[in-house]
């Protein structure tokens, strides 16, 4: 069972340049999550998904994009990165039952922008 | 908001019973509550979830009182594997309120041998 598998695991970047992270989780979740977490801080929301064709903002949202065109995946964005943006992403995913869901999480991808 | 404190870090030694309490003073009466760990290089995993009173895993125990205004993690006889960061999550699982996604910076558990 793989669960939820980030990638890339690690990516450098410049200033200015663009590039895509992939989740894929095969358990078939309705929602999906990506998170940042920076060093020695908790990890902070940046966009969700309910279901397949929908995203919403999260906490931290400004310079990133996501979209869900298969229920399996989600993308994110980064269209002209920052140094700001340097830090780990991690995506999660849950099912939407009447109970809280936990989270699945992956392994992260760790972004460098220079 | 839904906010939730816990203690920024603790320290124990292997063979103690170490509890970790985190307050949610505006928890609604939908949410439950859960704990996740997470140690480095790695996304937090779930460890044990409750709604009132006590739930008891292989892992973990979760005392939640009367008000559900706080809860205890509550983990026996702790290794050198149980370092790691904790954190506590209040939320009803519809997820349409981001509030209740989010986490706190976690209470990071160093243990000695």
């Amino acid at each position: 069972n793989a669960g939820v598998t980030q990638t890339p695991k690690f990516r450098v970047l410049k200033t200015g340049q663009s590039m895509t992270l992939l989740c894929a989780q095969d358990m078939n979740h309705e929602y999906m999550y990506w998170y940042r977490q920076d060093p020695g801080m908790g990890l902070r929301l940046i966009h969700y998904s309910v279901g397949e064709g929908t995203t919403a903002k999260g906490e931290v949202p400004d310079g990133y994009n996501v979209s869900r065109l298969k229920k399996q995946n989600f993308l994110l964005g980064l269209e002209s990165a920052a140094p700001s943006q340097t830090s780990v992403y991690f995506c999660a995913s849950s099912y939407p039952s009447g109970t809280n869901s936990p989270l699945h999480f992956g392994n992260g991808t760790r972004l460098t922008v220079t | 908001l839904a906010k939730t404190t816990q203690p920024i870090s603790m320290d124990s030694y292997e063979g103690q019973e170490v509890n970790i309490t985190c307050s949610h003073n505006n928890i609604a009466t939908n949410d439950y509550i859960t704990w996740y760990q997470q140690f480095p290089s790695q996304g937090p995993r779930f460890i044990i979830q409750g709604y009132k009173t006590k739930v008891t895993n292989e892992v973990a125990s979760l005392f939640i009182p009367a008000d559900r205004k706080s809860s205890t993690l509550s983990l026996p006889r702790v290794s050198l594997s149980d370092t790691a960061v904790y954190y506590c999550l209040v939320g009803d699982g519809r997820s349409y309120n981001t509030d209740k996604l989010i986490f706190g910076t976690g209470t990071r558990l160093q243990v000695f041998p």
